[in-house]
């Protein structure tokens, strides 16, 4: 079964500044797709940034990048020049290609963004 | 376009009492799946759908039961609740075939057993 682990439960950072939420994964696939959502406090689940497993290139949306290392299972969102909009929970989401097309969840990390 | 919509944004239940959360999408999407949402649990899959008529268990199934008779409704059933049931649900639907697009999200009912 594939597992999503996300280790830092809360972080925080000033405005402006750049900050990296880490995720790990475990899966015996070799195809998937990665995913972060934001869930701001009205509580919507919103679509970040994804990234396909047999691509090598790092995905980019204007402020948001993330790293992905398929070796080590480990894909980091970074969020650039944060804004005070950033403030959010941040999950961490992987579906296999295996069929079921489940998408599994990290616990989140709550990410506050300081004046 | 509507996306998806869930219904009601908030309940308050008796133990015991059954209710049902509605949930539809305009989207067409093939595949439809119900979490829960929990403190420090991040949200974890109850019930999924990949298809009209096609459904199976998550990882947290039990108390819940659900149907698939459109490609566009996909209610989840509360048959006698309990406090452990109190949670944010949240309904998702892909267009699913492996295409990677991710889940669209309903905006969540938010569930409180007395």
């Amino acid at each position: 079964a594939q597992t999503v682990t996300q280790s830092q439960p809360e972080m925080s950072v000033q405005e402006a500044e750049t900050v990296t939420l880490s995720c790990t994964y475990d899966t015996s696939e070799s195809n998937y797709y990665l995913f972060w959502y934001k869930q701001p406090p009205s509580r919507q689940m919103i679509l970040v940034i994804r990234q396909e497993a047999y691509k090598q290139q790092n995905a980019t949306e204007n402020r948001f990048s993330v790293n992905f290392q398929k070796a080590a299972k480990s894909f980091s969102l970074k969020i650039s020049d944060s804004q005070l909009g950033d403030t959010a929970m941040y999950f961490c989401a992987f579906i296999g290609q295996g069929g079921s097309e489940k998408l599994v969840f990290g616990k989140g990390t709550k990410l506050t963004v300081n004046p | 376009n509507a996306g998806v919509t869930q219904t009601p944004k908030f309940q308050v239940l008796k133990t015991g009492q059954s209710m049902t959360l509605q949930c539809a999408q305009d989207m067409n999407h093939e595949y439809m799946s119900w979490y829960r949402q929990d403190p420090g649990m991040g949200l974890r899959l109850i019930h999924y759908s990949v298809g009209a008529g096609i459904t199976d268990q998550g990882e947290v199934p039990n108390g819940y039961n659900v149907s698939r008779s459109t490609t566009e409704d996909f209610p989840l059933r509360l048959l006698s609740a309990a406090p452990s049931q109190t949670s944010v649900y949240f309904c998702a639907s892909s267009r699913g075939g492996q295409s990677g697009y991710g889940y669209t999200f309903g905006s969540g009912t938010r569930l409180t057993v007395v």
